[in-house]
């Protein structure tokens, strides 16, 4: 069963702009994480923010987590039309070797 | 290979056939992971490895789905008398082990069901 929802479902911005992405989880958790697809591709791992952080970056990522609102936001900066992919979070809970993912985020980014 | 590699990457079949799904995972890693993309249900977890064991099954959709892994490395998942609700991205992934290392995915193999 899914355990996270983006939101939104669907974004479509002009490069430049910045691009957020929120998802939200259902019960408590280890670590979140931040996978990007590409059309008929794998995931990709973006980043990971353990449950005892708030905030982290990584190049032009930026992701929070509010555990007391189970919540995370993904904010790309200075989006490239390259970034156009789907945007997934996922949690890993407890001892539990397997993610649980959202629905995804499709962002589409127009040169 | 430097990433994780499945194969077939596309695979057609009649409803009631057996097929095979093979995942060679990042050299090294322990754990191991199959999931499973389709447009109705998203991404699901079937199976996870950490070595030639399978703590959890919990995500088999059924009993015909069984997955081996032998040398701690290559993984095979295999789906018993296809049914075309079977359709969908067999995705799999490896990690270092451990709860805080990413997975690494491979592309999947695409099974269409006729």
């Amino acid at each position: 069963s899914q355990q996270g929802e983006e939101d939104p479902q669907a974004l479509s911005i002009q490069e430049g702009e910045n691009a957020t992405m929120n998802c939200s989880y259902k019960t408590s958790i280890n670590n979140l994480q931040w996978y990007r697809q590409n059309s008929g591709r794998g995931l990709v791992h973006l980043i990971l923010i353990r449950s005892n952080e708030r905030e982290k970056h990584s190049g032009r990522l930026r992701v929070t987590l509010d555990t007391s609102k189970k919540s995370s936001s993904l904010l790309i900066t200075a989006s490239r039309a390259a970034d156009t992919a789907s945007y997934f979070c996922a949690t890993l809970r407890g001892s539990q070797g397997n993610l649980i993912f959202g629905k995804g985020t499709k962002l589409s980014v127009k040169p | 290979g430097a990433g994780v590699s499945q194969s077939p990457s596309n695979k057609v079949t009649e409803k009631g056939k057996d097929v095979e799904l093979r995942c060679d995972p990042i050299s090294g890693h322990t754990a191991l992971y199959w999931y499973r993309q389709s447009l109705g249900q998203g991404l699901e977890f079937l199976i996870y490895f950490q070595g030639n064991s399978a703590p959890d099954k919990s995500g088999l959709p059924s009993d015909r789905f069984s997955a081996e892994r032998t040398g701690g490395s290559v993984s095979t998942l295999t789906i018993q008398r296809t049914q075309q609700e079977d359709s969908a991205v067999y995705l799999c992934a490896s990690s270092q082990g451990g709860n805080n290392q990413p997975q690494h995915f491979g592309d999947g193999t695409r099974l269409s069901i006729l």
